[in-house]
């Protein structure tokens, strides 16, 4: 299977703990998003990086949060002192920019709960 | 704060009926625009995208899209049971280098055997 993988599927952790996810997009494709929802919304986007360089971040995006594509493959995605609001569906998906339109394909998600 | 609307729902359908979902962005510069399907649980899967005015078919599905009116809907015909999921509409995020895609909440839609 070539599609975007992420890992783990499921984390529960305590308040004030850090958690770490980790994304494999396509592997041809040069972009890589970030996205956050919650139950009844649609995604929110969070980052996306183009090969290795992280060309934007979301205001929704607090100091706590962090994302990495070091080589420009794989991304990691950190959140530290982890808060119960902080409890979403993180999606990461990737596309191969070019032309007028961008078509993103999504992983299958990391579920975090934060207890 | 630009915004992409749609109806919550639930939107119910009889079997064999045609559905249509729609959205409307609050983003003139917006150029594409996409429709994915979630089911419950799982991630979004991109069903087609749009860019130019007009319709736009694949399969059981046509997309539709009026830039004057702002306005993106997706037609689904003959819907089957396993159609029954939440239908997103996405508009790519424009200007100063922005990518990525704002999402409405969307349709959750029922397709009636």
């Amino acid at each position: 299977d070539t599609g975007v993988s992420q890992d783990p599927r499921h984390k529960i952790t305590k308040r004030g703990q850090n958690v770490t996810f980790r994304c494999d997009p396509i592997s041809e494709h040069n972009r890589l998003y970030w996205y956050r929802q919650t139950l009844g919304q649609g995604p929110e986007f969070l980052t996306y990086f183009q090969n290795e360089a992280q060309l934007e971040k979301s205001r929704l995006l607090s100091d706590r949060f962090s994302a990495e594509r070091p080589k420009g493959s794989f991304s990691t995605l950190e959140i530290q002192r982890t808060e119960q609001g902080d409890s979403a569906m993180y999606l990461c998906a990737s596309s191969l920019a070019h032309g007028l339109v961008t078509e993103a394909f999504f992983g299958q998600g990391t579920r975090l709960t934060v207890v | 704060q630009k915004e992409v609307e749609q109806n919550s729902g639930p939107l119910s359908v009889p079997e064999g009926a045609i559905a249509s979902l729609n959205c409307t962005y609050s983003d003139r510069g917006s150029q594409s625009f996409f429709w994915y399907r979630q089911y419950s649980g799982k991630s979004p899967e991109l069903i087609m995208f749009i860019y130019s005015n007009g319709d736009k078919e694949d399969g059981r599905f046509t997309a539709q899209l009026n830039k004057a009116s702002q306005y993106v809907s997706l037609l689904i015909r003959d819907s089957q049971p396993s159609d029954s999921a939440t239908y997103l509409c996405a508009v790519n995020r424009s200007g100063g280098g922005a990518d990525g895609l704002t999402f409405g909440k969307g349709t959750h839609l029922i397709i009636q055997p």
